[in-house]
């Protein structure tokens, strides 16, 4: 199975200020389509996870431009500019390229 | 707007079954594929399976082929998810989600106790 390893663990950011996750996969993530089936997911506390990034970089409907996803390959960041008090949760990355589907374990997002 | 309500949280016995649902508003039902996963607090988020609801083709995470088995009513809009031969570590929350994972139920808890 493909393994996800979220960076770091958690992050305690002030407002205002940028945070950026790390996702590293163990396997390339690039379909043979041409396309990475890369996602980002927030679960804020008591909720349903929401998708943020869908393809490495495509913003879901309503997400807003503060979320900004990059990356190729085996290598992926989520950055999310001018932190939010709703922006406090858990960030995943997902990855549905390769079967079975794979989460990371997560990354804690805090305020200071 | 695309509503997906789950079913009730369930307190099952250990080696009994449970069944939940997953009933699909705001969107033609067979247009899209459902999702199923588990969140349990050891484990994180876990891919269990998918069905196609407009040719009934099922595909499992071998992990849960088993242990889960997918099904959905067309004629309902709702999806449902069996799990059989429960055990302690089948305690989890369990989320409906569709297509690209765009939408997810408000999940349904299940502990397993006796």
């Amino acid at each position: 199975d493909v393994v996800l390893t979220q960076t770091p663990v958690s992050l305690s950011v002030t407002l205002g200020d940028q945070a950026s996750i790390s996702c590293r996969s163990s396997q390339s993530l690039e379909y043979s389509d041409g396309y990475t089936y890369l996602e980002w997911y927030l679960q804020k506390p008591g909720q349903s996870p929401q998708l943020l990034i869908y393809e490495v970089s495509n913003r879901f409907s309503g997400v807003p431009d503060r979320f900004i996803g990059s990356g190729s390959g085996t290598d992926f960041t989520l950055k999310i500019s001018r932190v939010e008090p709703e922006d406090l949760g858990v960030y995943y990355c997902f990855q549905a390229t390769h079967d079975p589907f794979t989460f990371g374990s997560g990354t804690k997002l805090e305020i200071k | 707007e695309v509503k997906l309500q789950q079913s009730g949280d369930e307190l099952v016995r250990p080696g009994a079954s449970v069944k939940m649902s997953c009933k699909a508003s705001g969107y033609t039902f067979t247009d899209y594929a459902m999702h199923w996963v588990k969140q349990s607090p050891g484990q994180g988020l876990e891919w269990i399976g998918t069905i196609i609801p407009l040719i009934d083709t099922t595909s499992y995470n071998q992990k849960f082929k088993g242990k889960a088995t997918l099904t959905a009513d067309k004629s309902s809009n709702t999806a449902y998810m069996e799990l059989s031969r429960l055990t302690s570590e089948d305690s989890a929350v369990y989320y409906c989600a569709r297509g690209r994972f765009a939408y997810w139920g408000q999940g349904t808890l299940v502990t397993v106790s006796s």
